[in-house]
């Protein structure tokens, strides 16, 4: 166990649909990321958020949004969703500063776009 | 940008065997590498890192050298037991971009027959 909680596990849903997934960090990690994993892009970094603030965006759409809350949760929320959204979510977290940066990911949410 | 390549999989090995599995990797600076891994159902789970030029990372078994002049972090180990099946994953964390976000390879399957 990691420490790092998500929920749902399972989501499922249909095109056009909106979604939230929600990731609760281990305690006293300020930093949190989010990837998404697919069969055909692997695993990909979409955004981080360190202490309330967003930190760095990677191949994140503009219908996919993230925040992180002040008890340092994180949300990310998926809109207008296509049948190509279908993926895991991990959420990862970190401590700071970090002399390396190792980050302890989620179980993952698993969304399937119908 | 920065990237990670790790050779295609799936690897299937008996039991007792040794198991290597390249990856290379294109960075500026010098980047710390990881390799993650992947039980099925699950979340990734660091197995070991090394964070400058000559470092050895080994964890239950598993070594890898960060070698610079080759830009590489192959990942050995002298006998895998069938409780080593998973995917494994090469990873870096860039130096430039003010992000400690994790670039990851495709990912290698093992499997391990007894």
């Amino acid at each position: 166990d990691s420490g790092v909680t998500q929920t749902p596990k399972h989501l499922i849903t249909a095109t056009g649909q909106r979604v939230t997934l929600r990731c609760s960090p281990r305690s006293g990690d300020l930093s949190v990321y989010w990837y998404q994993q697919s069969l055909d892009q692997g695993l990909q970094f979409l955004i981080q958020y360190y202490n309330g603030e967003e930190r760095a965006k990677g191949n994140i759409l503009e219908r996919f949004s993230a925040q992180q809350f002040p008890d340092l949760h994180s949300e990310l929320n998926l809109s207008s969703l296509e049948l190509g959204d279908s993926a895991l979510y991990f959420c990862a977290s970190s401590t700071h500063p970090i002399p390396v940066n190792e980050q302890f990911f989620g179980p993952g949410t698993r969304l399937t776009v119908l | 940008g920065d990237s990670v390549t790790q050779m295609e999989g799936p690897v299937t090995l008996s039991e007792e065997a040794f198991l290597t599995i390249n990856c290379t990797y294109t960075a500026t600076g010098y980047p710390s590498l990881f390799w993650y891994v992947q039980y099925p159902g699950e979340g990734l789970q660091l197995l070991l890192k090394a964070t400058k030029a000559d470092d050895k990372g080994s964890n239950k078994g598993f070594e890898a050298t960060y070698r610079k002049e080759t830009t590489s972090f192959h990942l050995e180990k002298g006998s895998v037991q069938v409780s080593d099946s998973a995917v494994y994953f090469c990873a870096l964390t860039p130096t430039q971009g003010g992000s400690e976000k994790l670039v990851f390879g495709k990912g290698t399957k093992l499997t391990v027959n007894p």
